[in-house]
């Protein structure tokens, strides 16, 4: 059974400040993964998907990495601002194609 | 644009009365599907369809029932609550199937609570 495990659950930094969030799953047979943030009381909102042939997806600020082999995916958020406070989660596509396999989610914090 | 709506955003219920939650998309999206969040659990999959007509379990179906009758909506219906099903509701919807590499629409949730 796929497990998505993100490390730490919570992380507070100084605005400026590089964010480097964490993502490792057990089963390196996936289609994709993405990154999605949530805002307290809101729903999940898409960041970056990864296919599973590539190495990195970019969107302004933000920088996903994915290592299948060793079953790692690294969001990278350059010069944190407040409004970048938020719980950012990973999922995985596994093998069957028809479900996403979430991680716990890590909560951020930035500080003006 | 309205993307995926839930309804209703809170509800309270008692244990052992029934219920449906709402969920319509207005994207002519063909896969959907029902997620519930819990404290230290994550978000786990009830429910999904690829299309309308098919549906098919995902990791904790127990209790919950869903049909697909048109593309826009895919309610999902609590039989007879339990206190173990309080939680945050969360709909999503995409295009095709998450192997296509389509990024999923998120609902805002329906918080509920079953006394």
């Amino acid at each position: 059974k796929q497990e998505v495990t993100q490390i730490p659950a919570a992380l507070s930094v100084p605005e400026g400040e590089n964010l480097v969030l964490n993502c490792s799953f057990t089963d390196s047979a996936i289609y994709n993964l993405q990154w999605f943030r949530q805002d307290p009381g809101k729903g999940l909102t898409s960041l970056l998907l990864i296919q599973s042939s590539q190495r990195e997806q970019t969107s302004g600020r933000l920088n996903a990495s994915l290592d299948k082999s060793s079953g790692r995916s690294t969001l990278y958020i350059a010069a944190s601002q407040p409004g970048d406070s938020a719980t950012y989660l990973c999922a995985v596509t596994e093998a069957a194609g028809n479900k996403l396999t979430f991680g716990g989610g890590t909560r951020v914090l930035v500080k003006p | 644009n309205a993307g995926v709506t839930q309804t209703p955003k809170f509800q309270v219920l008692k244990t052992g009365q029934s219920m449906t939650l709402q969920c319509a998309q207005d994207m002519n999206h063909e896969y959907m599907s029902w997620y519930r969040q819990d404290p230290g659990m994550g978000l786990r999959l009830i429910h999904y369809s690829v299309g309308a007509g098919i549906t098919d379990q995902g990791e904790v179906p127990n209790g919950y029932n869903v049909s697909r009758s048109t593309t826009e909506d895919f309610p999902l219906r609590l039989l007879s609550a339990a206190p173990s099903q309080t939680s945050v509701y969360f709909c999503a919807s995409s295009y095709a199937p998450p192997r296509d590499n389509q990024p999923q629409h998120f609902g805002d949730g329906t918080r509920l609570s079953i006394l």
